[in-house]
């Protein structure tokens, strides 16, 4: 079974720019987290799709959003870029519904902001 | 506010040692607690998880230990092996978030 895939694996960007990036979850599962993953902060959550719609949102301002589509996959927005912004992107899927709820992350975007 | 504290920030253990790392909550309505392992440049890989009605689970190296009255719970890794350096994540679950620890930096040395 293929694991959790992100796209690009790698990004350059410049400071007001802004950036979508890609997570398609393993087959089957249908609850997509977001992770911003920094040397400081360790991992901090973004938010989390369920079938198309949002559940949970992390204390991240208005300028990083997401979508998820009807296959599960999920695109994640940060508009207006800053040089923080720089860091680890991680996407995590489950199977969602009831625990066991094994989260499985996909191998991240590193995001860098110039 | 963290929700779950991870101790120590770094660990270094000689091969064939034993390697503990402890989390402590105080949301007693977390319901499952994972534990992630990360090499560099890799995402977290899922190790080993506990739900609050055991005290202990066992995946072969690692152990989970879990004391619910005292609201903290630990990775143990017996025999750690120079394989076993990467950063070691403890995390909690409510409703649908997973709240993590800051994580700990293992190192094994030879």
């Amino acid at each position: 079974k293929a694991g959790v895939t992100q796209t690009p694996r790698y990004l350059i960007k410049t400071r007001g720019q802004q950036v979508t990036l890609s997570c398609s979850p393993i087959s089957g599962h249908r609850s997509v987290s977001w992770y911003q993953q920094t040397p400081g902060q360790g991992l901090q959550f973004l938010f989390e799709y369920f079938s198309e719609t949002q559940r949970n949102k992390g204390n991240f301002p208005g300028r990083f959003s997401g979508r998820q589509f009807s296959n599960s996959r999920s695109e994640m927005n940060v508009s207006t870029l800053e040089l923080g912004d720089s860091a680890l992107y991680l996407c995590a899927s489950t199977r969602g519904g009831t625990l066991p709820y094994e989260q499985y992350f996909g191998p991240g975007t590193r995001l860098t902001v110039t | 506010q963290q929700q779950v504290k991870q101790s120590p920030q770094s660990l270094i253990v000689q091969k064939g040692g034993i390697s503990i790392i402890n989390c402590a909550y105080e949301n007693t309505a977390f319901d499952y607690f994972p534990w992630y392992q990360q090499f560099p440049g890799k995402g977290p890989a899922l190790l080993i998880a506990i739900r609050p009605d055991v005290s202990e689970k066992k995946e072969g190296r690692f152990t989970i230990s879990f004391n619910k009255s005292a609201k903290q719970f630990s990775l143990h890794i017996m025999d750690s092996q120079p394989g076993d350096s990467a950063t070691y994540f403890c995390a909690a679950l409510w409703g649908n978030q997973f709240y993590f620890g800051t994580g700990t930096s293992l190192t094994v040395i030879p």
